[in-house]
């Protein structure tokens, strides 16, 4: 089945720098990548999503990008601000969603 | 637009006890989801129903839990009996289309089990 890595576990960035979060993916078939932010006590909450036919897709802060021949994806949020903080997953879906284990985000104000 | 509720939102049991969870999922959204979230890991897929259908149980351990969707509607994870490991947040999740790779899922906040 689809085994998905997720790095780094903890990511701690001034308040208005970028942060990245990398994944990568093992099942060539998965075609639908979600990222998902879940704050303490709250279920995971969609962000922003990439299909396997698009390369980027940007969404004002947030962007995630697609590399399917290295099977991997990353998601970019510029401009950090302190309610970014969070732990954000990544996901890939062939007929059900694989998730990663996570990033906890630390923006420092 | 009322989300996904799960009910309770907190249980502490002994081991070997037994325990439900229960969930309605948005109205007609046609797939629903159990994860189980260990702390500090992703959601882990135990079971997928299409309306009142199972779609995937795989990574369900069948020996000691099982799960239902009534009328294609609510469902009810339960476990018996209870093991130390099965502590962890229980999220359910409904998608609106019948698999999950074409689009949103939409999370409860989740049970969280105790089990000591």
């Amino acid at each position: 089945g689809e085994n998905v890595e997720q790095h780094p576990s903890t990511l701690s960035v001034q308040e208005g720098d970028s942060a990245v979060i990398k994944c990568t993916y093992s099942d060539s078939a998965s075609n639908y990548f979600p990222w998902y932010k879940q704050e303490l006590g709250k279920g995971p909450q969609l962000i922003i999503d990439i299909r396997s036919n698009v390369g980027e897709k940007k969404d004002q802060r947030i962007a995630v990008t697609l590399n399917k021949t290295a099977k991997h994806f990353s998601l970019h949020i510029t401009e950090t601000q302190p309610e970014d903080s969070a732990v954000y997953f990544c996901a890939a879906s062939v007929k059900d969603m694989r998730f990663g284990a996570g990033t906890r985000l630390t923006v420092k104000p | 637009e009322a989300g996904v509720a799960q009910s309770p939102r907190y249980k502490i049991i002994e081991k070997r006890q037994s325990v439900a969870f229960w969930c309605n999922p948005i109205s007609g959204h046609a797939t629903l989801y159990w994860y189980q979230q260990i702390l500090g890991q992703g959601p882990k897929l135990l079971i997928q129903f299409q309306n009142n259908g199972v779609v995937d149980d795989s990574q369900l351990p069948k020996d000691r839990f099982s799960a239902e969707r009534l009328k294609g509607v609510d469902s009810t994870l339960k476990i018996q009996p209870a093991k130390l490991e099965d502590s962890a947040v229980y999220l359910c999740a409904s998608s609106l289309w019948g698999t999950a790779n074409t689009g949103e899922l939409f999370f409860g906040e989740g049970s969280r089990l105790t089990v000591l």
